[in-house]
């Protein structure tokens, strides 16, 4: 039981470059949510999918998409990175209803040159 | 103004003491409420959620939850060398939001030998 995995650790892109980043859950949870953490700003959520087939707009979206590929897969996509999003981005899941804690993957550090 | 405060810290304990974090949150719908631990370079893991008005203990960790106040805190007793790191308080609405959670900064906890 791996719980949340995420793909790649690290990644290096130069501005206007585009890459996606994975998420994958073995928990069989129905929700699942992409934050982005900046030094002192806490974590801030861009999107977030409540079930298979929705997502939703958190915080920060702009700059990213997401797609819920199925229950477990929930990928998030730069399409034009700027410096702006260098950042550690978690990804995390959880179950409708309470308690809704949420778990958290290893998350991916991006730093765009 | 932020929706989920914490005082950034660092807040100093020396081994043995009790160390006591606070979280004011401004939605009085909130209805869920989280406190995660999270070591530097590494992902949030949860201590402990509480949802009704009161204490709730575990182990060396108390929650605490004042709605009519709209606080929350979480005392560290008999706080180890192990127990320094950030501690990221979370607040959860209604099931009908997503279950999302929105995070303060969080405080960071040096623990002195």
């Amino acid at each position: 039981n791996a719980g949340v995995t995420q793909t790649p650790k690290f990644q290096v892109l130069k501005t206007g470059q585009s890459m996606t980043l994975q998420c994958a859950q073995d928990m069989n949870h129905n929700s699942m949510y992409w934050y982005r953490q900046d030094p002192g700003m806490g974590l801030r959520l861009i999107y977030y999918s409540a079930s298979e087939g929705t997502t939703d707009k958190g915080e920060v979206p702009n700059g990213y998409n997401v797609s819920r590929l199925n229950k477990r897969e929930f990928s998030l996509r730069l399409e034009s990175a700027a410096p702006s999003q260098t950042s550690v981005y978690f990804c995390a899941s959880s179950e409708l209803g309470t308690p809704n804690e949420q778990f958290f993957g290893p998350g991916t550090r991006l730093t765009v040159l | 103004q932020k929706e989920v405060e914490q005082n950034s810290g660092p807040l100093s304990v020396p081994e043995g003491a009790i160390a006591s974090l606070n979280c004011t949150y401004s939605d009085r719908g909130s209805q869920s409420f989280f406190w995660y631990r999270q070591y530097s370079g590494k992902s949030p893991e949860l201590i402990m959620f509480i949802y009704s008005n009161g204490d709730k203990e575990d182990g060396r960790f108390t929650a605490q939850l004042n709605k009519a106040s709209q606080y929350v805190s979480l005392l560290i007793r008999d706080s180890q060398p192990s127990d320094s790191a950030t501690y990221l308080c979370a607040v959860g609405g209604i099931k009908a939001a997503g279950n999302k959670l929105t995070f303060g900064g969080g405080t960071r906890v040096l623990v002195k030998p």
